[in-house]
């Protein structure tokens, strides 16, 4: 069965970085493009952006331009995303989800990593 | 910008018809898709591209598009079904990617 495992919760300082993973199994990784999504304590669902899984390309939303970076490693079958500068604003639980290249259509959903940012 | 935007709440009673709207510009000409989100779990889809239905999609759950706006409807609401509803589409570059303010389904 399809299944998307994140990587557990983190605390980091203002300014720090954070990285966190979502390991696949159960389908085929390189079809697939791997999404990110944030949602803020009580907040609704922010979009953050795509990588295709076989090319390693890229899409991110604008308000993450600069501080965002999403890579993988197809051995492992493993994506991960990178956020940057992290200010209290960036605490949030994140999600990656898997979607058809190219698509919209999150089926698949990750359970989510708590990052919170606090001095 | 571009936005999506959805009211904020429906309330309705057992058995009976909820409708969640969703309005934006691009959705004339690009699909939405509409997850299901309870406390303390991650999304699921329930409707793709309008009004698929995913298998395992209970068949109360449809939906429909006209001009900006989709509909999500969901007949003969269960108590099941509380929670919060969120569509999501493209902008009409297809380059970004937007979620709905969403709408927090009561059953009451």
């Amino acid at each position: 069965q399809v299944q998307l495992v994140q990587s557990g919760a983190e605390v980091k300082k203002p300014g720090a970085s954070v990285k966190v993973s979502c390991k696949a199994s159960g389908f085929s990784f390189t079809n697939y493009d791997i999404n990110w999504v944030r949602q803020a304590p009580g907040q609704g669902l922010e979009w953050m952006g795509w990588m295709n899984a076989k090319s390693g390309n890229t899409g991110y939303a604008q308000s993450f331009q600069g501080r965002v970076t999403m890579t993988r490693d197809i051995s492992i079958s493993t994506a991960y995303m990178v956020l940057s500068s992290l200010s209290s604003e960036d605490t949030a639980v994140y999600y990656c989800a898997r979607a058809p290249p190219l698509e919209l259509e999150l089926r698949y959903w990750g359970p989510g990593t708590l990052v919170t940012v606090s001095s | 910008s571009y936005e999506l935007t959805q009211s904020p709440s429906v309330s309705v009673s057992p058995g009976q018809t909820a409708t969640i709207t969703c309005s934006g510009n691009a959705l004339s000409n690009q699909y939405a898709y509409w997850y299901q989100q309870k406390p303390g779990q991650a999304p699921v889809l329930v409707l793709s591209k309008d009004s698929e239905r995913p298998s395992g999609i209970p068949e109360r759950f449809s939906g429909s598009s006209s001009d900006t706006t989709v509909t999500l409807t969901i007949s003969g609401v269960q108590a099941e079904d509380e929670a919060e509803y969120y569509c999501q589409a493209a902008d009409s570059s297809a380059l970004h990617v937007l979620f709905g303010g969403g709408t927090k389904l009561t059953v009451v």
